[in-house]
């Protein structure tokens, strides 16, 4: 069945860091992959999406890059912020799949 | 415009109670969707709704009945709690089940003594 993994947390680093979250998955055909953020006390949120190989998603300064060949979905932000602290959930939607696979999170803590 | 509301934020039962969790959204959602989250785990996803009257068992079902009450609500009761059930609950909704975005509510935190 479809599976992502993730890199085990937390992942400490000090404000102005830079920031990289390991992704991998295992699924049939060409899922769509996402990356999403859990600030302290609320829910899941989207951070960043891709659709297809080599795709791009971004958004508040974090970026990742959608890698077949590497079955890979790698998070990164140059410069960490305090504000950035959460718990960051990658997850897979295989096409024909109604329900999303998410790993089982990581957390980071930035200290200033 | 709440996005996904749910009823109560904490809740403590002894073993054996009832309780219902209650979910609400007001985007005009077809899809919602109820999961647990524990340390390590992630989220794993308990039963679903693709579309108001139909209800759909997920990964880990066992325990819990859900109702899709009309295309705003969607609750989740367990008959009996039992400690294996103390977690964090999160209800999500989303356009459809080919969407690719998923909105999730602030949590239910409950704890089964």
């Amino acid at each position: 069945g479809d599976s992502v993994t993730q890199m085990e947390g937390p992942v400490t680093l000090s404000e102005e860091a830079f920031l990289t979250i390991n992704c991998t998955y295992t699924a049939t055909g060409y899922p769509s992959l996402f990356w999403y953020v859990q600030y302290p006390g609320e829910g899941l949120q989207l951070l960043l999406k891709a659709t297809k190989a080599d795709d791009k998603g971004s958004n508040k300064g974090f970026e990742a890059t959608y890698r077949k060949e590497t079955t890979s979905f790698h998070l990164e932000k140059g410069s960490v912020q305090v504000s950035d602290s959460a718990v960051y959930f990658c997850a897979l939607k295989a096409g024909g799949s109604y329900i999303p696979t998410f790993g089982r999170g990581t957390s980071l803590i930035v200290h200033p | 415009n709440a996005g996904v509301t749910q009823t109560p934020k904490f809740q403590v039962l002894k073993t054996g109670q009832s309780m219902t969790l209650q979910c609400a959204q007001d985007m005009n959602h077809n899809s919602m969707y109820w999961y647990r989250q524990d340390p390590g785990m992630g989220l794993r996803l308990i039963y679903y709704s693709a579309s108001e009257g139909t209800t759909d068992k997920g990964e880990v079902p066992n325990g819990y009945n859900v109702s899709r009450l009309n295309k705003r609500e969607f609750s989740l009761r367990l008959e009996s709690a039992a400690p294996s059930q103390t977690s964090v609950y999160f209800c999500a909704s989303s356009k459809d089940t080919g969407s690719y975005e998923q909105y999730f509510g602030p949590g239910t935190r409950l704890t089964v003594t």
